[in-house]
Order: structure tokens, then C-alpha cells, then sequence
């Protein structure tokens, strides 16, 4: 079974702080992707990484980074953090299958709020 | 336009009723198309993907009309457990990474 684990479920932080969100998946997946989803939006992709080192912007990056140090391993980082980036963060995997066929695989979530 | 649409619903059927959930795309060249089931609170797992030739799992049947763009997921024989959100997803481009995911319908079936 594929596994997608982020670091925190739930997680409180103050306007301006540097936040860090880890996420670990066990399956040697090359793709790694960070959305957040918020109420009537769906998820939003905010980057995506399809190698070590390798990141492209989604199309909401502003105001988050990410690292991609080992395969494995996708942070995200919220350099300074605001209350409009109070959300529900999903880190996910996939493989890279011809014609986009992978099946990305979801972490459980981290509740963010930002006061 | 947002790129891929669905009718958020909610849907509030009794079980056992038959359940249909559309949903359209906007980029002709979408490659593929899935659909994912999230249960409350809990995060987005593929429900099944979509082919050009539509395709069954069990009570599930999911379609695919290019020359609409709009694929559909035909719900059988509702059960109890199949309250949940539905979020239909397009991979607009061959290889691509940027899937599309839709808002998502959400699903309730009552006793």
C-alpha cells in the first residue's frame, strides 16, 4: 500500500510566522505535489515536483516555497504566514505513467490556521 | 470559465436510488479523467478512472463524451457508505502534472 504521511494534522500558527510542512511518502514515487482546498474552490495546485531538487510553480505558489532534498521528502513553506493561507494542506504522489494515467495518492491533511 | 465544473450539489437520495453526477472540462485536449471520492474529512482516493469507451466497477459506471466534454458517473443501488464527496479530475495534458481537480459534488444517501 502506497503511504503519504504529513507531519502535522493540525496546526495553529500567528500572521508572520515561518510555517513548515513536511510530507513522506514510502513508494519511490517521482511526482510530489502540494494543494490546499478550501470550500467550493476544490483543491488548488501550489507546486509540484517531478524529481529531486526539480520544482515548478502550480498555479497558486505565491507566498509558499517548497525543497525536495531527497525523493521521498516534499516541504512546504509558508515564508510569512497570513490568514487568507488558513486551509486544509494535501501533499500527494504519483508515478509518471504515459498519458498522465498516474493515480496520485493523498496524504491525510494538515488543518491549517493562521491567526 | 473555471476548467473543470461540477454541480456541487448536495444530492440527497434514499438508499438504493440510482445517482448520476456530470461534469465538464473545458480543454479539448484533455488526455485523461478520473473520479475521486473523499469522505468527510478525510483525503481524496481514486474512485476509478475514466475511458473513452466508458467503463463499469460494480454499481459505478463512469462515461466519457469528448465531443461534449463532459464525463459522468452513474451511481447504482445507493448505499449508506457511498456518502461522500465526488471530485471529478482532468489531466489536461499528456504526461502533464498540473491535473485538474473539480470542486466536488457531495453525496448523501438516507435510510
Amino acid at each position: 500500500d502506497v503511504k503519504v504521511t504529513q507531519s502535522s494534522r493540525y496546526l495553529v500558527k500567528r500572521t508572520g510566522e515561518k510555517v513548515f510542512l513536511e510530507c513522506v511518502q514510502d513508494m519511490d514515487h517521482e511526482n510530489m505535489f502540494w494543494y490546499r482546498q478550501d470550500p467550493g474552490l476544490g483543491l488548488r495546485l501550489i507546486y509540484f515536483s517531478y524529481d529531486v531538487k526539480m520544482k515548478e510553480k502550480g498555479d497558486i505558489p505565491e507566498g509558499y516555497s517548497v525543497s525536495r532534498e531527497k525523493k521521498e521528502r516534499f516541504s512546504l513553506i509558508l515564508e510569512s504566514a497570513s490568514t487568507n493561507q488558513t486551509s486544509m494542506y494535501l501533499c500527494a504522489s504519483s508515478l509518471s505513467l504515459a498519458g498522465g494515467r498516474e493515480t496520485q495518492y493523498f496524504g491525510p491533511g494538515t488543518r491549517l490556521l493562521v491567526l | 470559465r473555471k476548467e473543470v465544473e461540477q454541480d456541487p450539489g448536495p444530492f440527497n437520495v434514499p438508499e438504493g436510488a440510482t445517482v448520476a453526477f456530470n461534469c465538464t472540462y473545458s480543454n479539448s485536449a484533455s488526455q485523461s479523467f478520473f473520479w475521486y471520492r473523499q469522505d468527510c474529512r478525510k483525503e481524496p482516493k481514486l474512485l476509478m478512472s475514466v475511458y473513452s469507451s466508458g467503463n463499469e466497477d460494480g454499481r459505478f459506471t463512469a462515461q466519457l463524451n469528448r465531443a461534449s466534454q463532459y464525463i459522468s458517473l452513474l451511481i447504482r443501488d445507493s448505499k449508506l457508505s457511498d456518502s461522500a464527496t465526488y471530485l471529478c479530475v482532468v489531466n489536461p495534458r499528456t504526461g502533464g502534472f498540473k491535473t485538474i481537480f473539480g470542486a466536488g459534488t457531495r453525496l448523501f444517501v438516507k435510510a
